[in-house]
């Protein structure tokens, strides 16, 4: 079956240093998202991706966040300028289409520590 | 807002034995889709059952099942005659207006052989 790799699944950084999290989305697949998870808390939405314009952000995706789709493969996370409380699992996925009852493909997670 | 409350944080069973979770969740939209993720150790999310608000016909799907009621927004989920490998976090989600998922805080079930 298809999957979503994200890459790295560990990644460790220096708070004010700025991370890339990689991800690639189901070939064939149109929509992108970006979810968190902190430690002991719930998966949130980060962002949503279509058509090289990010479709919807929540309140955690401020200036510090970016999102690119750089070529037809890959889909990246940037965090700027990194702060302890951007600890967390960060799951990338992928759907086929918008239709609300599409399910979406999640990959395995990049786990980023900020010490 | 949407909202999704795992009431239960912890489950845990020996091997045979079923495993009911519960799920409630809170919006104001008249239409929306709920799903059930299970997060196993190596930690990807897997998609396992949706159902939307229009159909609340109760399905069995191998070992999983689960119980839809709009009347007290509620969404459970039952594993039958459960396995090791049943092992994971098990979160519900509501997907409403717009396109991202609510997630509820999960419930681990640790199946004991």
């Amino acid at each position: 079956e298809p999957e979503v790799t994200q890459t790295p699944s560990h990644q460790v950084t220096q708070m004010g240093q700025e991370v890339i999290l990689r991800c690639v989305p189901i070939s064939n697949h149109l929509y992108f998202y970006w979810y968190r998870q902190i430690l002991g808390q719930k998966v949130e939405f980060l962002v949503s991706f279509y058509n090289n314009e990010i479709s919807e952000k929540s309140e955690i995706f401020d200036d510090q966040f970016s999102v690119e789709r750089p070529d037809g493969s890959n889909f990246t996370l940037k965090i700027r300028s990194t702060k302890l409380e951007d600890s967390a699992m960060y799951f990338c996925a992928s759907s086929e289409s918008e239709v609300a009852n599409e399910k979406l493909f999640f990959g395995s997670g990049t786990q980023l520590s900020v010490l | 807002a949407q909202k999704v409350t795992q009431a239960q944080t912890e489950i845990s069973v020996v091997e045979k034995e079923d495993v009911t979770l519960d799920c409630v969740y809170e919006t104001r939209d008249t239409t929306y889709y709920l799903f059930w993720y299970k997060q196993p150790p190596s930690g990807e999310l897997v998609f396992l059952i949706r159902r939307n608000s229009f159909d609340e016909q109760n399905e069995i799907s191998g070992r999983y099942s689960w119980n839809f009621q709009k009347s007290t927004s509620s969404f459970n989920f039952t594993i039958t005659a459960s396995q090791v490998v049943d092992s994971a976090v098990y979160f519900c989600a509501l997907k409403a207006a717009g396109n991202k998922l609510t997630f509820g805080g999960g419930t681990r079930v640790l199946v004991k052989p």
